[in-house]
């Protein structure tokens, strides 16, 4: 009964390759995200969806392409894989407004 | 934009004794401050939030207080157990002007209880 969940959660591969996360919450909320934590554990936002819809969009490069295919999915697709990818992803999903936001274990990835 | 300042960066204790981490934010407009703690190799878990219209929230052992005039808020663990060492982010959040809402983190506190 896992609220948010990530595959997979660790994804090892070579420079240059594309590569997608895949993120669910069972907790019918309307919003999810997707965050970015380097290795000194900065969490910084990437996207956010409202009912399939973006409302926002942080100055990330446009090698990261998301998709809400329904309001219970978003997953994020990632083309030309660079060294600089390489970091924990974090899917979360929140309810309403000043609501807690939900997250997922991450997706480690790792850019050989 | 929100930015949110959190001190300190590691902090260790013994066990038994309190541990308190302080933000600072710099939205007046931000409304709602949850605080979340992760644990490795996993997500970040929310363990309290507050909203701009309290000053002070507890839990069991844990309580966070807001002050809006000064933009600071605090987490105060009490009775700290080995249980306790995490990483802990605080968070502020306010309407953006397409209305939605965004959190923006603090940058973390490695707190360690030491038996």
């Amino acid at each position: 009964d896992t609220a948010v969940s990530q595959t997979p959660k660790y994804l090892v591969t070579q420079m240059g390759n594309d590569k997608s996360i895949k993120c669910e919450q069972n907790l019918g909320h309307d919003t999810m995200y997707w965050y970015k934590q380097d290795s000194k554990k900065f969490l910084k936002i990437m996207f956010s969806y409202n009912n399939k819809e973006l409302i926002i969009n942080e100055t990330v490069p446009n090698r990261f392409s998301p998709k809400s295919p329904d309001k219970a999915h978003l997953n994020l697709h990632i083309n030309s894989l660079e060294l600089g990818d390489s970091a924990v992803y974090f899917c979360a999903s929140r309810g309403g407004i000043n609501q807690p936001q939900h997250f997922g274990d991450g997706t480690r990835l790792s850019i050989l | 934009g929100e930015n949110v300042e959190q001190h300190p960066s590691t902090l260790s204790v013994q066990e038994g004794d309190s541990a308190v981490i302080k933000c600072t934010y710099s939205d007046s407009a931000s409304n709602y401050f949850p605080w979340y703690k992760q644990e490795l190799g996993k997500g970040p878990q929310l363990i309290i939030d507050i909203r701009s219209n309290v000053g002070e929230k507890k839990d069991q052992r844990i309580a966070v207080t807001l002050n809006k005039t000064a933009k600071h808020f605090s987490l105060h663990i009490t009775e700290t157990q080995p249980e306790d060492s995490a990483v802990y982010f605080c968070a502020a959040s306010g309407r953006m002007d397409t209305g939605f809402q965004k959190l923006v983190f603090g940058t973390g506190t490695r707190l360690l209880v030491s038996p």
